[in-house]
Parts: structure tokens; sequence; C-alpha cells
């Protein structure tokens, strides 16, 4: 069975670092591209990147509102994938999921709750 | 980066009756990258539609998808009590993959 499951959420102040992990199971990790997307409260899905499995050299796309400050890395070895989230903002606060696959997803995790506030 | 428009806002039908949410690109995906989801109350996200037009494994054939220049199409036919959510459409032909603002479907 194909699990995905995040941890690391938090309530941080703002400016603040925070890092979230994405553990695997249940199927080849390192044949997949692994993508973050963010759920703020009441609202919809926004797209936050996505890295490349090996194959297509391991490299991530940001979206431009994370881009600088967001870094999506990969642990083949473990099956996990990270998000490191740097100058966070109070408008980061979110449902942080993470999802395999690269471009449309069909296996997400159940998502990791990030409140960003002073 | 291609914005998608969905419509209605909400859609308020009975059961056995049919569904059809719209998703509007701001231009054309002739490569068909295009997906939908539902999404319950209190879950993660779930794949109905891949390709515009594929369904996704374990997707009852009541879900279909359809695709024409801009226009996005989820067809929801003979509405169940289950099928209460709210569906987003997603673009992923051009970076940055977009969503839509998402359509919320009541059963009456």
């Amino acid at each position: 069975e194909v699990q995905l499951v995040e941890s690391g959420g938090d309530l941080i102040q703002p400016g603040r670092s925070l890092r979230l992990s994405c553990t695997t199971s249940g199927f080849t990790f390192g044949d997949h591209d692994v993508s973050w997307v963010r759920q703020a409260p009441g609202k919809g899905l926004e797209w936050v990147g996505f890295i490349r499995n090996e194959a297509y050299g391991g490299t991530a796309e940001y979206a431009a509102s994370v881009n600088g400050r967001f870094n999506i890395s990969r642990d083949d070895s473990k099956s996990v994938a990270y998000l490191q989230m740097n100058s966070l903002k109070t408008e980061d606060t979110a449902v942080y999921y993470c999802i395999r696959g690269g471009a449309y997803y069909d296996y997400w995790g159940q998502g990791t709750l990030v409140t960003v506030s002073s | 980066e291609i914005v998608l428009t969905q419509s209605p806002g909400t859609l308020s039908l009975s059961p056995g009756e049919r569904a059809t949410l719209s998703c509007r690109a701001s231009q054309s995906i002739w490569s068909s990258k295009l997906a939908w989801y539902q999404q319950r109350p209190g879950q993660a996200p779930r794949l109905l539609i891949y390709d515009a037009s594929s369904r996704a494994t374990d997707v009852s054939d009541r879900f279909s998808g359809s695709a024409s220049g801009t226009d996005l199409t989820l067809t929801i036919s003979r509405l169940d009590p289950g099928d209460c959510a709210v569906y987003y459409c997603q673009q992923y032909d051009t970076t940055p993959w977009t969503f839509g603002q998402g359509t919320k479907v009541e059963i009456k």
C-alpha cells in the first residue's frame, strides 16, 4: 500500500524556519517525482513545488510565492522528501500535503499544519 | 501563469441528477494535461481524472472529463450523497502548475 506521511508541522513565528518531512512506503521512491501542495484554512489548493527523480536530474521547481525561501530535497536511501521553509510569513499558514508525482497527483499524504503567527 | 476559473461556485442538486462542473483556462491547453480532484471535508484531495479524460484507479464511471481548447468539464452522472465535496481542476501543462478555486457540490 502506497503511503506518504508528513511530519514537522508546528506553530512558528514569522521570519523563522521549519522543515517538513514526508516519509513514504509502498512504492519505489526513487522512481517518482515528489510534490508539495498547500491549503490555507478554508481556502483552495496552491501548488508549492516539486522535485524530479534522479533520472531526471533531481532538480526542483517552485511557485513564485515561495521561490528563494523554500527548498525541496529528497533522500532516496530513506524514501523521504523534505520541504525546508525559511523566512516564513503569516501567509504561509496552511496544511502542507506531500504527494507522489510531479504532474498530476495520485497519492497524497494526510497533510501537516503549519501556523505562522507571532 | 495559466489561471483556471471554475464555475459555478456552488452546485446544489438532488440525488440521481447530473452535475456539470466547468473550468476555463486563461489560455488553451492543447496537451490535455489537465486533472480533476475531489476533496471531501477533512480529507486530502483525491484524484478523479487525469490527462483531461482518463479516470484514475478505482474511480466510478459516473465521473467523466473532457476538454476543448480553454474549456474543461467534469460530469458526474447520477449524483450520490457521497459526492458532496469540493472539486478542483488543475493544469500541469506549464509551470507553475495551477488549480482552480473549486466548485462545491451539495446534495439537496
